[in-house]
């Protein structure tokens, strides 16, 4: 149980475009979720809790409007990473999980911003 | 909030030797604390987990101890063979507010 699947897994993309990252629960209804955004040899770093049907609680220092976050379903939450810059890019995570419990990770998103 | 610090970064042991991690934790209401272990380019797997109210957990050669009055939690793993080789990172949590510690590199030389 509590599988998370998270796509695409890796992308590449132009300076200013935007990207899109899919987060899953397939098994099981995920109230809220988790963005996490990873560098190189670092730790994982919260960026905001997605939470379905109002809107993502944001950590500090992370621009709302440059990373999109949308939880329209129980199963499923985006994050959009808009006008991304070369700087933006990183190894994106997302995790679910039941409260107080373990979390279960998606398998991660490697952008990369040209 | 809460602030997770974990030591040490990076710890080399030999095949079959044991290892600790150790994670020092800010709040006191936190309640929940996993371990995970990453691998180069994989996502992170919770290996083994404790509540504020259980002082230790073992599973096979992994486990976990917490002491709830002095804010630390720590991981043992004996035996230790090569495939244990990858980044543990511990957390910290209260209800949803998860927080990380920065992660050790653990190697185990055959």
């Amino acid at each position: 149980g509590a599988v998370v699947s998270q796509h695409p897994s890796w992308v590449i993309c132009k300076s200013g475009t935007s990207v899109k990252i899919e987060c899953r629960s397939l098994d099981f209804q995920a109230t809220t979720m988790f963005w996490y955004r990873q560098f190189p040899k670092q730790s994982l770093m919260l960026m905001a809790t997605s939470n379905e049907g109002s809107k993502a609680t944001y950590e500090q220092g992370v621009e709302k409007d440059k990373f999109l976050i949308n939880h329209a379903s129980l199963t499923l939450s985006t994050l959009t990473v808009t006008s991304a810059h070369p700087e933006d890019s990183s190894f994106y995570i997302c995790s679910a999980g039941l409260r107080g419990s373990g979390y279960t990770f998606g398998s991660g998103t490697r952008l990369t911003v040209v | 909030g809460e602030n997770v610090e974990q030591h040490p970064s990076t710890l080399s042991v030999q095949e079959g030797d044991s290892a600790v991690i150790k994670c020092t934790y800010s709040d006191s209401a936190s309640n929940y604390f996993p371990w995970y272990k990453q691998e180069l380019g994989k996502r992170p797997q919770l290996i083994i987990d404790i509540r504020s109210n259980v002082g230790e957990k073992k599973d096979q050669r992994i486990a976990v101890t917490l002491n709830k009055t002095a804010k630390h939690f720590s991981l043992h793993i004996t035996e230790t063979q090569p495939e244990d080789s990858a980044v543990y990172f511990c957390a910290a949590s209260r209800g949803n507010d998860m927080r990380f510690g920065a992660g050790t590199r653990l190697t185990v030389k055959p």
